[in-house]
């Protein structure tokens, strides 16, 4: 079974300039989340998304936004980027809820902004 | 989001047992306990999750408090492929999100 994957490995963008990423979950998995982690703030969740619907937030700006396909591929953006902004992006991949179900993690998008 | 507490880091030699302590004492009774692990230069990986009984798996074991207030993980024979930073989470209800805290870094002695 394919993990998840993530496009592209490694980003470099200017501030004020937006960005997408994509991520394609595990068959079969409808929930993916976006991560987004660096070293000062850690690993943070920035959202869910189940069967074509954010399902979760976490607490970031506007500027962060995702969709999912009926494919479960989801894609994420980020709107006029800030210096901050320069992080490792995971998406994540399970069959439903994590409560009860493992999460399974893409190796990351890392973006660098300059 | 109830929280957990876990050492900053561990160090154990190779080969022999290892037990990561986790407090979670504001934990109600419909959260899990998750453990992930995050190997570097890699995303976090799914360790072993549970509820109130004890769980083992082929990665690790999970022992739970009675009173559910803490846990520990158990690797039973560390190797150096296990030196990570391991994560500590509980996750409720019907909330799809993991809230990673700092973790403990597990270093592992050849």
């Amino acid at each position: 079974k394919a993990g998840v994957t993530q496009t592209p490995r490694y980003l470099i963008k200017t501030r004020g300039q937006q960005v997408t990423l994509s991520c394609s979950p595990i068959s079969g998995h409808r929930s993916v989340s976006w991560y987004q982690q660096t070293p000062g703030q850690g690993l943070q969740f920035l959202f869910e998304y189940f069967s074509e619907t954010q399902r979760n937030k976490g607490n970031f700006p506007g500027r962060f936004s995702g969709r999912q396909f009926s494919n479960s591929r989801s894609e994420m953006n980020v709107s006029t980027l800030e210096l901050g902004d320069s992080a490792l992006y995971l998406c994540a991949s399970s069959f439903d809820e994590v409560t009860n179900n493992e999460q399974f993690f893409g190796p990351g998008t890392r973006l660098t902004v300059l | 989001d109830a929280k957990t507490t876990q050492p900053n880091s561990m160090e154990s030699n190779e080969e022999e047992p290892v037990h990561l302590p986790c407090n979670h004492s504001t934990i109600s009774g419909t959260d899990y306990i998750h453990w992930y692990r995050q190997l570097p230069s890699q995303g976090p990986e799914y360790v072993i999750h549970g509820l109130t009984s004890n769980v083992n798996n082929r990665m690790a074991s999970l022992a739970i408090a009675e009173d559910r207030k803490s846990s520990t993980l158990i690797l039973h024979r560390a190797t150096l492929r296990d030196a990570a930073v391991y994560y500590c989470i509980l996750v409720t209800g019907a909330n799809s999100k993991l809230t990673f805290g700092k973790g403990i870094t597990l270093s592992v002695r050849p």
